[in-house]
């Protein structure tokens, strides 16, 4: 089965700073998904990446997907406490998967002020 | 005009209890998932449903049992609950396409399930 690795678990902070956040597969990623969940709160979408070498950018955020399509990060710009959260990548098994991501452990990320 | 909505949002209860949780979209998406985050934040499916056939059962304890009434609906019953059960339980939906056809999973706002 896929796994996914994520680093660094936890991320601290100061408003202002560009932070990167990996995740790494064992196999190649047929579809990779990155989303923001805030305590007590479902996952937000945030990009998804398909092909080798795609680069998505929202606001402040960019996602990368390397050329092998096993490996993705997700940059923030200048990050303002509203980044704070957990961060999360998926990716699909390949084919006729049906939703069936298979989540990272999540990166915690906390903004001071 | 919540995309994804499900019910309760938090949900106390005692072991060898019955609870259903309850989970609705209005975005028109065919297919319908359950996801289960435990104390350590990690998502892992459960079950999905497409057009109302249950196509993913992800070794998940014949306790809990997932009905779909019809695309938009997916609920999820677990009887004889036990303490290990307690987590997060998220509803998801999105349109199945095969391939590199993907769409993104659109999720709800959780059920915080405690069993004491």
């Amino acid at each position: 089965s896929q796994e996914l690795e994520q680093s660094p678990q936890s991320l601290i902070v100061q408003e202002g700073k560009n932070l990167t956040i990996n995740c790494t597969s064992s196999k190649t990623l047929y579809g990779l998904y990155w989303y923001k969940q805030k305590y007590g709160e479902g996952l937000i979408f945030l990009m998804m990446l398909q092909k080798g070498g795609e680069e998505k950018s929202h606001e402040k955020i960019t996602a990368k997907l390397d050329e092998k399509k096993q490996q993705s990060s997700l940059h923030i710009t200048a990050s303002q406490p509203s980044h704070a959260g957990i961060y999360l990548c998926g990716a699909h098994a390949g084919g006729t998967s049906y939703g069936k991501l298979t989540f990272g452990q999540g990166t915690i990320l906390t903004v001071h002020p | 005009d919540t995309a994804v909505s499900q019910t309760p949002k938090y949900l106390v209860t005692q072991m060898g209890n019955d609870k259903s949780i309850k989970c609705e979209q209005n975005l028109g998406h065919d297919t319908m998932y359950w996801y289960k985050q435990d104390s350590k934040k990690f998502l892992k499916i459960m079950f999905s449903y497409n057009n109302k056939e249950l196509i993913i059962n992800e070794t998940v304890p014949n306790r809990f049992s997932p009905k779909s009434p019809d695309k938009a609906h997916l609920n999820l019953h677990i009887n004889s609950l036990e303490l290990g059960d307690s987590a997060v339980y998220f509803c998801a939906s999105s349109f199945h396409r095969s391939g590199l056809n993907n769409s993104p999973l659109h999720f709800g706002n959780g059920t915080r399930l405690t069993v004491t």
